[in-house]
């Protein structure tokens, strides 16, 4: 069974440009999830999709992130402008309804310099 | 959410065994226990959840308190490859929790293995 992918593995950019991180999860998981990992910290969730719906984004700083599930299968994260505090590793995680278990995929490390 | 509590790091010797503590006193009825693992530049891995009874599977056991207020994520037999960060997470599985479907990772234990 084919892994969570995430693309890009790493990207350095300067503060106030924008980025956009790309999620394919597991065929046939319905919830995907992204998280920031600052380091030295656990993953923080910034949104949940169900589908292409989303169940939780009490987290994401709506005025920079945004993120969208087109067709209920790809995921993209976007930030517009980058602020050096956004210097993180941007973890997805896919989850089967019917089961408990999620897959996170390797990350991406941004760096905003 | 409900919280739970543990300690930041701890060490063991390979080949011996490893007992991470959590404690979650505010725990609700619907709640269940999950573990996860992190490994060093990796996406963090299921270990195992519970919600009453204790449990194992092929990489730990999970050992739940009677009052569920605590439990403990046993490693029978450490390898340098079980060095990571482990996360004790509450999430309700059943509805009605403020909780629920959520996976809310807190800081964790950083495991130190020793060969």
């Amino acid at each position: 069974e084919a892994g969570v992918a995430q693309s890009p593995r790493y990207k350095i950019i300067e503060k106030r440009q924008s980025v956009a991180f790309w999620c394919n999860p597991i065929s046939g998981h319905a919830t995907l999830y992204w998280y920031q990992q600052i380091l030295g910290q656990g993953p923080k969730l910034l949104i949940q999709f169900q589908n292409n719906g989303v169940v939780d984004d009490s987290q994401l700083p709506k005025d920079r992130f945004s993120a969208e599930r087109l067709k209920g299968v790809d995921s993209t994260l976007k930030i517009q402008p980058a602020k050096l505090e956004d210097s993180a590793v941007y973890l997805c995680a896919s989850r089967d309804i019917k089961n408990t278990e999620a897959f996170f995929g390797q990350g991406t490390r941004l760096t905003v310099v | 959410d409900a919280k739970t509590t543990q300690p930041n790091s701890m060490e063991s010797n390979e080949e011996e065994p490893v007992h991470l503590p959590c404690n979650h006193s505010t725990i609700s009825g619907t709640d269940y226990i999950h573990w996860y693992r992190q490994l060093p530049s990796q996406g963090p891995e299921y270990v195992i959840h519970g919600l009453t009874s204790n449990v194992n599977n092929r990489m730990a056991s999970l050992a739940i308190a009677e009052d569920r207020k605590s439990s403990t994520l046993i490693l029978h037999r450490a390898t340098l490859r079980d060095a990571a960060v482990y996360y004790c997470i509450l999430r309700d599985l059943i509805g009605g929790g403020t909780s629920y479907g959520k996976l809310t990772f807190g800081q964790g234990t950083i495991l130190t293995v020793h060969p």
